[in-house]
């Protein structure tokens, strides 16, 4: 399996709270992903980034933010925590050169706000 | 902009039989890649297979191989000898080339294995 990392695993937090859902990734990808996927639902992109200090907004809208300081780390915040934002969250990496891409998916963050 | 369309939201097979899932795509690009995830119950999202759309031959990994028709742009999975282990979430995923590349993937479908 790839070397991409979530922490933590589990959340349970109060409405309001802010909160860093963190990915780190070991295999020098530029590019990284966050996606936000309800139980046995699609996956929908909230963020990319293609390199350091490059991140993007995704398809599906989110109160989210995201950063990339450096290569190997993502991490995604979210200001103030809301019921709505009850979900689980996956990060991802995938190299930007090379003709053959694949993404890797980190074992995500289940994500329930009280 | 790319879709693709995951119709079946689940299916069951006994296990060591072989099943086929379906995936159509729409895309008015040449050149591309189709990929098939499978996500198991609270375990990590995995890559099972990949096409590169200018390859005419199917991709094959050990039980799981594609049937990839680009001119009707569908792009199926089929297990064979199925397992227990193979039950899981399956997404069918898109991706054009270039360095701004995304996936786009389908909604999922479910497989159950029966022993």
């Amino acid at each position: 399996e790839a070397d991409i990392y979530q922490t933590p695993r589990y959340l349970v937090i109060g409405t309001g709270k802010k909160i860093t859902l963190e990915c780190s990734q070991t295999m020098g990808h530029d590019k990284m992903y966050w996606y936000q996927q309800d139980p046995g639902m699609e996956l929908h992109l909230i963020h990319y980034s293609y390199g350091v200090n490059s991140t993007e907004k995704g398809d599906l809208s989110s109160e989210s933010t995201v950063s990339r300081i450096r290569t190997e780390h993502f991490p995604l915040t979210l200001e103030s925590a809301r019921p709505s934002h009850t979900s689980q969250y996956l990060c991802a990496s995938s190299a930007l050169s090379g003709y053959q891409e694949t993404q890797y998916f980190g074992p995500g963050t289940r994500l329930l706000v009280l | 902009a790319q879709t693709v369309t995951q119709s079946q939201p689940e299916m069951s097979v006994q296990e060591a039989e072989t099943v086929t899932l379906s995936c159509t795509y729409d895309t008015s690009e040449s050149d591309y890649y189709l990929f098939w995830y499978k996500q198991p119950p609270s375990r990590q999202m995995i890559l099972v297979i990949r096409q590169e759309a200018y390859k005419q031959q199917n991709a094959t990994e050990n039980r799981f191989s594609v049937n990839f028709q680009k001119a009707a742009k569908s792009f199926s999975l089929k297990i064979s000898d199925s397992q227990l282990g193979d039950a899981a979430m399956y997404f069918c995923a898109y991706s054009s080339t270039g360095a701004n590349s995304k996936l786009t993937f389908g909604k999922g479908i479910t497989l159950s294995v029966r022993p």
